[in-house]
């Protein structure tokens, strides 16, 4: 099972919206809901702030957004913050012979 | 509010094992699924395998099946991540995660253990 695409790097200036790709396979992105997204920031652990495709869990900023159309789940985050500035992965049940794979990350620069 | 607390990093040679401890604390251990998740340096995210220590219940990565044990203990609320016949290249950051109690994500992140392999 392959990682799932995501770009290498997106970039924003302070207030805009950025959106990330996550493209998986019918295998996995395309099959399930159980997508969800990571924020991770250099030498910590990584932070949950969507599940099930679009939620949110408490205590994360209304400003992520989360959505999938076919094989392809987007990360949408909205008036950019210097703090947004992190890696972030995509995440997809892949049936119960894979299990979980995760996408290979992007990095988000706030410029 | 539950927590997650890994055991100290570790250096091992080519060849042996390590076993990686993670506690839940403040919160129903058996109430999530044990994720463990690991990272090599500079690189992405790779999961490894779970537990369900309600039902006992195990999955792992089919390329890491024949190395990576994974058990519970209800009475510590603690989870282990064995590894063995370590190779350079299982050098990483290994985290553990608490999935599910109605959140269909790993949403509880250990401190993450720091593992070398290293002759």
């Amino acid at each position: 099972q392959s990682a799932l695409a995501q770009p290498a790097s997106v970039s924003g200036s302070p207030g805009q919206s950025i959106t990330i790709s996550c493209s998986g396979t019918s295998s996995d992105v395309g099959s399930y809901t159980l997508v969800s997204w990571y924020q991770q920031h250099p030498g910590k652990a990584p932070k949950l702030l969507i599940y099930d495709v679009n939620k949110r869990p408490s205590g994360v900023s209304a400003r992520f957004s989360g959505s999938k159309s076919g094989n392809t789940a987007s990360l949408t985050i909205s008036g950019l913050q210097a703090e947004d500035e992190a890696d972030y992965y995509c995440c997809s049940y892949a049936g119960s012979t894979t299990n979980y794979v995760f996408g290979v990350g992007s990095k988000v620069t706030v410029l | 509010q539950v927590q997650v607390v890994q055991s100290g990093a570790e250096v091992r040679k080519p060849g042996s094992s390590v076993k990686v401890s993670c506690k839940t604390s403040g919160g129903t251990f058996t109430n999530y699924a044990i994720n463990w998740v690991r990272q090599a340096p500079g690189q992405g995210l790779e999961w490894m395998g779970d537990i369900t220590p309600m039902f006992g219940l195990r999955h792992y990565a089919q390329h890491l099946q024949d190395r990576v044990t994974i058990t519970a203990d209800k009475s510590t609320n603690t989870a282990y991540m064995e590894l063995s016949s370590l190779r350079p290249e299982d050098t990483a950051v290994y985290y553990c995660a608490n999935y599910g109690n109605g959140i269909d994500g790993f949403h509880i992140w250990g401190q993450g253990t720091m593992v070398t392999v290293s002759s």
